[in-house]
């Protein structure tokens, strides 16, 4: 079946620092991978979709300069956050979308909890 | 854009009553309607999905009908178990938006024993 692996976990690092996650998709060609943030308020924000070889369109309030994002195959993502703040913690959530399914679905990995001391 | 509004939470209830989680979206297009289920620690996973309207969707006891007149997509179960105790996300998506899965703010069901 189709999974998706993230990974750290865990994060703690210090403010102003960068944290990198990745994100494997196993099982399945992940043509669109989207990236969302889910914060302690538990609200699901997209930061971007990344598909390969297309642009990553991100969402108002982000920005590749702040988040960073590497989808170099159909199997692999990645995304920094630089220069961490308070404000940046929360779950960090990759969800990748299956070739040639066009109903939207999202398989989603575990998550890179953030935590910014 | 894209909005999912679905019951506030928490909702507590007793091992073995019925659940209902209401969710209304908005959007100009056709989409299709999810319903995700989040456990504690793990991320999110797909309950059902529903592509057409007027179909309904279900997987472990929950069900849900596309209803486009209502624009409505609510979850119910007849009889919930400890173990459905989760938060619940309705969600769309919207092939003219580039498939963006648009979520509600989630619902948290406590089920007791």
């Amino acid at each position: 079946g189709a999974l998706v692996y993230q990974y750290p976990r865990r994060t703690i690092c210090k403010s102003g620092t960068s944290m990198r996650m990745e994100c494997q998709a196993v099982g399945f060609q992940a043509t669109s991978v989207a990236w969302y943030r889910q914060s302690p308020q538990k609200t699901f924000e997209l930061i971007a979709l990344s598909t390969v070889n297309s642009a990553i369109k991100y969402e108002q309030n982000f920005t590749q300069e702040k988040f960073p994002i590497s989808h170099p195959n159909l199997s692999f993502s990645s995304m920094t956050v630089l220069n961490a703040y308070l404000e940046d913690r929360g779950l960090y959530l990759c969800g990748a979308r299956d070739w040639g399914a066009n109903t939207g679905q999202l398989y989603f990995g575990e998550g890179s909890k953030l935590t910014v001391l | 854009g894209d909005s999912v509004t679905q019951t506030e939470g928490p909702v507590t209830l007793s091992e073995g009553t019925s659940l209902t989680v209401n969710c209304s979206y908005e959007t100009k297009q056709y989409p299709t309607l999810f319903w995700y289920v989040q456990y504690p620690g793990e991320g999110p996973q797909l309950l059902f999905k529903v592509p057409k309207a007027n179909e309904k969707g279900s997987n472990r006891g929950f069900e849900a009908t596309y209803n486009k007149e209502a624009t409505s997509f609510h979850l119910q179960k007849a009889s919930v178990q400890e173990s459905d105790s989760a938060v619940y996300y309705c969600a769309l998506s919207d092939l003219s938006a580039g498939n963006k899965l648009t979520f509600g703010i989630g619902t948290r069901v406590l089920v007791r024993p």
